[in-house]
């Protein structure tokens, strides 16, 4: 089956730094890729998603960049904000599939 | 994902009790899915259904079971010959389409006492 890889585990920055976030998939079926943000007890939601067949995705200050032949993908954050905190996971579902494959996560902590 | 409801939010067992939490939506999903969450282990599939009437094992369905009754409603109950119940629990929905979104309920914290 799918194996999702997510690193780093924790990521300190400071306001204002940029923040990057990778995974790697093992399944080259895999075609869709979204990122969920979690806030300490919250839900996780829906932050960026990016297809097979796109590159490069961007939302304000959030990207997400895909590298299929090399099978990894990553959370791009700019300028960050003490409100991106959080824990950000990834996940890969593979072509005609119901069910993604998650990673870890990632503690992102943004310092004013 | 405001349209998955969890109930209720946090939940005490005592050791040899059954559990049963509730998970509904009224974004006309078809698919919808349990996830337990442990600190440092991401999200892990216990049991999900595509269609009403039918559901399917995912990775650490022992100890739990469920029931796809309508179309709204995928309730699951944890049951005495879960060890150790003791974890965040969260539902799931998404559309029919594979590789579509899946949208999150509140959760349910479990504490067995």
């Amino acid at each position: 089956g799918e194996n999702v890889e997510q690193h780093p585990s924790t990521l300190s920055v400071q306001e204002g730094d940029s923040a990057v976030i990778k995974c790697t998939y093992s399944d080259s079926a895999s075609n869709y890729f979204p990122w969920y943000k979690q806030e300490l007890g919250k839900r996780p939601q829906l932050i960026i998603d990016i297809r097979s067949n796109v590159g490069e995705k961007k939302d304000q200050r959030i990207a997400v960049t895909l590298n299929k032949t090399a099978k990894h993908f990553s959370l791009h954050i700019t300028e960050t904000q003490p409100e991106d905190s959080a824990v950000y996971f990834c996940a890969a579902t593979k072509g005609g599939s119901y069910i993604p494959t998650f990673g870890r996560g990632t503690s992102l902590i943004v310092h004013p | 994902d405001g349209g998955i409801t969890q109930s209720p939010k946090y939940l005490f067992r005592k050791e040899g009790q059954n559990v049963t939490l509730s998970c509904e939506q009224n974004l006309n999903h078809d698919a919808m899915y349990w996830y337990r969450q442990d600190p440092g282990q991401g999200l892990r599939l216990i049991y999900y259904s595509q269609i009403v009437n039918d559901f399917q094992k995912g990775d650490i369905a022992e100890g739990y079971s469920v029931s796809r009754e309508k179309k709204e409603s995928f309730p699951l109950t944890v049951t005495s010959a879960q060890k150790n119940p003791t974890a965040f629990y969260l539902c799931a929905s998404q559309t029919q389409g594979a590789g579509d979104t899946q949208y999150f309920g509140p959760g349910t914290r479990l504490t067995v006492l």
